[in-house]
């Protein structure tokens, strides 16, 4: 069974521009997760799926974020006009149900 | 909203040396969960505990949950330079999303 996995690893932008990431979660687990993680921090909560639909979104993702799971597989989240404090870590993480979250390594963004 | 106390926040020691880590948090846990994160890596999930005085071990690594569930300790017994990382405390409420501390940054030096 793989891990969850995440691409790309790293991405360098640009201040404006805009940015998609993938997410392949574990195979057979309905649920799907999104952190952000800043440097000295842990990361917090974006969003979360279940199957395809996106049930929880959190404040901190701004009108400029947004998360899809189109087939209740793999999630893309997009952020438009990026600004340089979107510089983090990108997390995804999976489960089935309400059990353990599973994480992916991540995906750094850097904003310049 | 619930806010995890983790300390100390940075840890460096030698070799061998024992360790003890903490969690504490502003309300009682649902489910508390420690990872460990290396470097440009996901956090690793270590354990988890939900009942009030459990104690779970392992290997080298002891985690201890409060009585009253709101606050742990993680123990790390002859540590090796393999156990450097991030160790991250959570709660996993009925909200489903995870509630993190932000971690003390471990460093064990050969």
């Amino acid at each position: 069974d793989t891990g969850v996995s995440q691409d790309p690893r790293h991405k360098i932008t640009k201040r404006g521009q805009n940015v998609t990431f993938r997410c392949d979660p574990i195979s057979e687990h309905n649920r799907l997760y999104w952190y952000r993680q800043t440097l000295g921090q842990g990361p917090e909560f974006l969003t979360y799926f279940q199957n395809e639909a996106q049930l929880e979104k959190s404040r901190l993702l701004s009108d400029r974020f947004s998360a899809e799971r189109p087939k209740g597989s793999f999630s893309t989240l997009e952020i438009q006009r990026t600004e340089q404090g979107d510089s983090a870590m990108y997390l995804c993480a999976s489960s089935f149900l309400v059990r353990e979250q599973y994480f992916g390594p991540g995906t750094r963004l850097t904003v310049t | 909203t619930q806010l995890l106390e983790q300390s100390p926040q940075f840890l460096s020691i030698q070799e061998g040396e024992n360790l003890t880590v903490y969690c504490n948090s502003s309300s009682v846990f649902s489910s508390l969960q420690w990872y460990r994160q290396e470097p440009g890596e996901g956090p690793v999930l270590l354990v988890t505990v939900v009942t009030g005085g459990e104690v779970k071990k392992l290997k080298r690594l002891t985690f201890q949950f409060g009585d009253a569930r709101k606050d742990s300790s993680l123990h790390i017994t002859a540590a090796q330079p393999g156990d450097t990382g991030l160790y991250l405390c959570a709660d996993q409420g009925g909200s489903e999303k995870l509630v993190f501390g932000k971690g003390t940054k471990l460093t064990v030096n050969p």
